[in-house]
């Protein structure tokens, strides 16, 4: 029954690796969001897309980038990583806001833990 | 998008009616309030939504006050597994990229 996968549980990496972090979707949601987790800070959003190749900043987008060539996958893409992007990211998506009530509830993935050492 | 404040903090016996309590007084006519729930180490779960009047469902109910500025999510008997961080959210349903912001919310601890 899962809906929203991240392709790594926990990834360690070294400062100045690309890294790519994974998301699929199956529920044919046109909404993908990824946000970022650290403690005392709550969720914080860096990317979202609401569309096939659409995308917009969140709140804290520096640093990361995002590619959503296909409407199941939206990639979070770290180009140079460093020490403070190590956190917990989580990828939601959801239904296109000009539905029905409900659109906008969002369905996350499990999360992913990235260490930058 | 609106902000949210809830208590850091909240404790509650198991089997009891747990009474998370949100204060939301700048949201605009048009903005849901969410619930979302998140046990430790997994991504975040939506539990209910509501506009003006109040909402029930399998897992909770939502009560909102009549001039929306709060709202308060009841478990009716909370078991040990509602032991999880609890987010009150409110976001508008847009066109194109609507998006919900989280706040740090409460950590609801269930106790026997």
């Amino acid at each position: 029954d899962v809906k929203v996968t991240q392709s790594s549980r926990y990834l360690v990496k070294r400062t100045g690796e690309k890294v790519f972090l994974e998301c699929v979707q199956d529920m044919d949601h046109e909404n993908m969001f990824w946000y970022r987790q650290d403690p005392g800070l709550g969720l914080r959003l860096i990317y979202f897309s609401y569309d096939v190749k659409m995308k917009e900043k969140g709140d804290i987008p520096e640093g990361y980038s995002v590619s959503r060539e296909k409407k199941e996958r939206f990639s979070l893409i770290l180009e140079s990583a460093s020490t403070n992007q190590t956190s917990m990211y989580l990828c939601a998506s959801s239904l296109y806001g000009g539905r029905a009530s409900g659109a906008n509830v969002l369905t996350f993935g499990a999360g992913s833990r990235l260490t930058v050492l | 998008d609106a902000k949210t404040t809830q208590p850091p903090s909240m404790d509650c016996a198991e089997g009891r009616a747990a009474n998370l309590p949100c204060n939301h007084s700048t949201i605009s006519g048009n903005e849901y309030v969410y619930w979302y729930r998140q046990i430790h180490s997994q991504g975040p779960q939506y539990i209910i939504h509501g506009l003006k009047n109040n909402e029930t469902n399998e897992m909770a109910s939502l009560i909102i006050t009549e001039d929306r500025k709060s709202s308060t999510l009841i478990l009716p008997h909370a078991t040990l597994r509602d032991t999880a961080v609890y987010y009150c959210i409110v976001g508008i349903l847009t066109g194109g990229g609507n998006k919900l912001t989280f706040g740090t919310g409460t950590q609801l601890k269930v106790e026997l």
